[in-house]
């Protein structure tokens, strides 16, 4: 079965520097998404992407956050200065029309 | 925008009782509820969902139920098994819209003892 995979699993960075966290959706999928889940918390939407642009994006998603499709295949989220709030997992989802959303295995990043 | 309450937080039962969690939706226009289970230090992986057009769905030993005059719906495990140990959450999603997201609710973490 087709999967969402994730790199890095885990992201060490300083506070303040910029950190790129990569998703190969599912090939024939339409939608990306990209969620946040503080450790013990709830999964939280960051944004969502469709036809090579922003379509939704939540109060999370500032400035310092920015996401690429800049292939056919890469979905990427990046974090231009990252502060030590950021530090959670950050799942990549991704689904067809009318169908429900995969969750990636996340990438755990962790800001020092 | 939408807000989805879910209870309890943690939830223990016995290995073979049935588990029951609960959500609240507050938006109307939502109309499909999907429900995840999360392991530890993994993906949540969709374990059952139900379109607003049904008010029951069932899955071998997992159903969900729909309430949409009070935009409630639950989970239901049967027969719980050690493994069914895990975060479960559940989720709802706008109609309308082209990124229709999902909304989480908080998370039950349930032991099933053995």
């Amino acid at each position: 079965e087709p999967e969402v995979t994730q790199t890095p699993s885990h992201q060490v960075t300083q506070m303040g520097q910029e950190v790129i966290l990569r998703c190969v959706p599912i090939s024939n999928h339409l939608y990306f998404y990209w969620y946040r889940q503080i450790l013990g918390q709830k999964v939280e939407f960051l944004v969502s992407f469709y036809n090579n642009e922003i379509s939704e994006k939540s109060e999370i998603f500032d400035d310092q956050f920015s996401v690429e499709r800049p292939d056919g295949s890469n979905f990427t989220l990046k974090i231009r200065s990252t502060k030590l709030e950021d530090s959670a997992m950050y799942f990549c989802a991704s689904r067809q029309t009318e169908q429900p959303q995969h969750f990636g295995d996340g990438t755990r990043l962790s800001i020092l | 925008g939408e807000n989805v309450e879910q209870h309890p937080s943690t939830l223990s039962v016995q290995e073979g009782d049935s588990a029951v969690i609960k959500c609240t939706y507050s938006d109307s226009a939502s109309n499909y509820f999907p429900w995840y289970k999360q392991e530890l230090g993994k993906r949540p992986q969709l374990i059952i969902d139900i379109r607003s057009n049904v008010g029951e769905k069932k899955d071998q030993r997992i159903a969900v139920t729909l309430n949409k005059t009070a935009k409630h719906f639950s989970l239901h495990i049967t027969e719980t098994q050690p493994e069914d140990s895990a975060v479960y959450f559940c989720a709802a999603r706008p109609r309308s819209g082209s990124a229709r997201q999902l909304t989480f609710g908080s998370g039950t973490q349930l032991t099933v003892l053995p």
